[in-house]
């Protein structure tokens, strides 16, 4: 298995511009994360999802950010309009049996 | 609520000296505990995962213990090496797809 695999894995983009992550769980798992990570704050969960059914969304900072997983192979998380303060960054995981994977990273930077 | 928390945050050791990480948790109901490595600029990779049942866990130089009962968790390092200079990440698994993070220990082992 390729693991998680997250695109793109670096973005530069300017404020005000929508940004979209993508992601690939590992096959056969049913639970995928989202999660923030920043020097300031360390490692924040956005939303998870179960069975391709967000669960729990309450980490999602604003509005602007919305997640969807269509399908349990697919998910993306999408920040619209994007914000200097956004930069940070993002990394998707799969868990099974409570366990997680985690992705190498989406660095997102908001000029 | 759960929280997690890492101990020292940051730890400088020459080359060869066996190392303590510690991890503590405020709810003993757990179901795992995993811990994770962090490399700068990369994702988390899965080191050791400890279920509630059980009381250590060993892979080559690594050894996890836990005590639920007081809340705590070590990563034992054996014979440090300046390539296992690295974040780690303690994280419990409450239930309800959850994973609670702690802040890391940031390693650096001089050679």
């Amino acid at each position: 298995d390729a693991g998680v695999i997250q695109s793109p894995r670096h973005e530069v983009t300017e404020m005000g511009q929508e940004v979209t992550l993508r992601c690939k769980p590992i096959s056969g798992h049913n639970s995928l994360f989202w999660y923030r990570q920043t020097m300031m704050r360390g490692l924040e969960l956005l939303i998870y999802f179960n069975n391709n059914v967000p669960i729990d969304d309450s980490g999602m900072p604003e509005d602007r950010f919305s997640a969807k997983m269509p399908n349990a192979s697919f998910s993306t998380l999408k920040i619209q309009p994007s914000e200097p303060r956004d930069s940070a960054v993002y990394f998707c995981a799969s868990g099974w049996a409570n366990v997680l994977t985690f992705g190498a990273g989406s660095r997102l930077t908001v000029l | 609520k759960q929280e997690v928390t890492q101990i020292p945050a940051a730890l400088s050791v020459p080359e060869g000296e066996n190392l303590v990480l510690n991890c503590s948790f405020t709810d003993s109901a757990i179901y795992n505990l995993q811990w994770f490595r962090q490399d700068p600029g990369k994702g988390l990779t899965s080191l050791l995962l400890i279920q509630s049942s059980q009381r250590e866990q060993t892979s080559g130089r690594l050894n996890a213990s836990l005590d639920k009962s007081s809340g705590r968790s070590t990563l034992y390092i054996a014979a440090s090496q300046p390539g296992d200079s690295a974040t780690y990440l303690c994280a419990v698994y409450p239930g309800g797809f959850k994973t609670i993070f702690g802040a890391g220990t940031r390693l650096f082992v001089k050679a």
